[in-house]
């Protein structure tokens, strides 16, 4: 498997344009989670997905950000309008359920505001 | 509520010096607790874990031991080389709850030669 891909790689937009960052899981594995990085406030979980529904986006910023997960194997973060403060590398993981199964995360998606 | 709460970095440290990371913990019945490792501009990935109390993950010469007395989870590593250079996230999935991976704030180490 070639693991969590995630695209792009790099994002420069301009504030106020829409933002789509995108994710394919690992074939079989049941769980999905969209984190973001900041070296203000380190790794935060922003939303996860079970079997392809949204199980806790209490992580979500505010109403500018949304995800969806129209089938098992892709899932979209979207940002509409982006703002300068969305800044930050955007991660995707996925896994099997489990309490002692690890995630696996893809290389993340680097958005730089303007 | 469930978190994680890692030392402060950034760690300095010369080649083949002893490591310490600490992490503790708080969370109710008996969580599974990991290490991730960042290398630069990687995504992170699984260094070790532990699923119950007294158990001991290890792996690339790092060790860690599930301490339910002191909720501690503390990474180390007796002779640490420069390509150990990388942010270390100490990381929680809460007992009753196998879904959500909550992560410490993540400490940087810095290995010179």
């Amino acid at each position: 498997d070639a693991g969590v891909i995630q695209s792009p790689r790099h994002e420069v937009t301009e504030m106020g344009q829409e933002v789509t960052l995108r994710c394919k899981p690992i074939s079989g594995h049941d769980y999905l989670f969209w984190y973001r990085q900041t070296m203000m406030r380190g790794l935060e979980l922003l939303i996860y997905f079970n079997n392809n529904v949204p199980i806790d986006d209490s992580g979500m910023p505010e109403d500018r950000f949304s995800a969806k997960m129209p089938n098992a194997s892709f899932s979209t973060l979207k940002i509409q309008p982006s703002e300068p403060r969305d800044s930050a590398v955007y991660f995707c993981a996925s896994k099997t359920g489990g309490a002692r199964t690890e995630a696996f995360f893809g290389q993340g998606t680097r958005l730089t505001v303007v | 509520g469930n978190s994680v709460t890692q030392m402060e970095g950034p760690v300095t440290l010369s080649e083949e010096a002893f490591l310490t990371i600490n992490c503790t913990y708080t969370a109710t019945g008996y969580p599974s607790l990991f290490w991730y490792v960042q290398y630069p501009g990687e995504g992170l990935q699984l260094l070790l874990k532990a699923t119950k109390a007294d158990d001991k993950g290890s792996n690339k010469g790092f060790e860690a031991t599930y301490r339910k007395e002191t909720t501690s989870f503390h990474l180390e590593k007796g002779s640490v080389q420069v390509s150990d250079s990388a942010v270390y996230f100490c990381a929680l999935t809460p007992w009753g709850n196998t879904d959500k991976l909550i992560f410490g704030t993540g400490t940087r180490l810095q290995v010179f030669p």
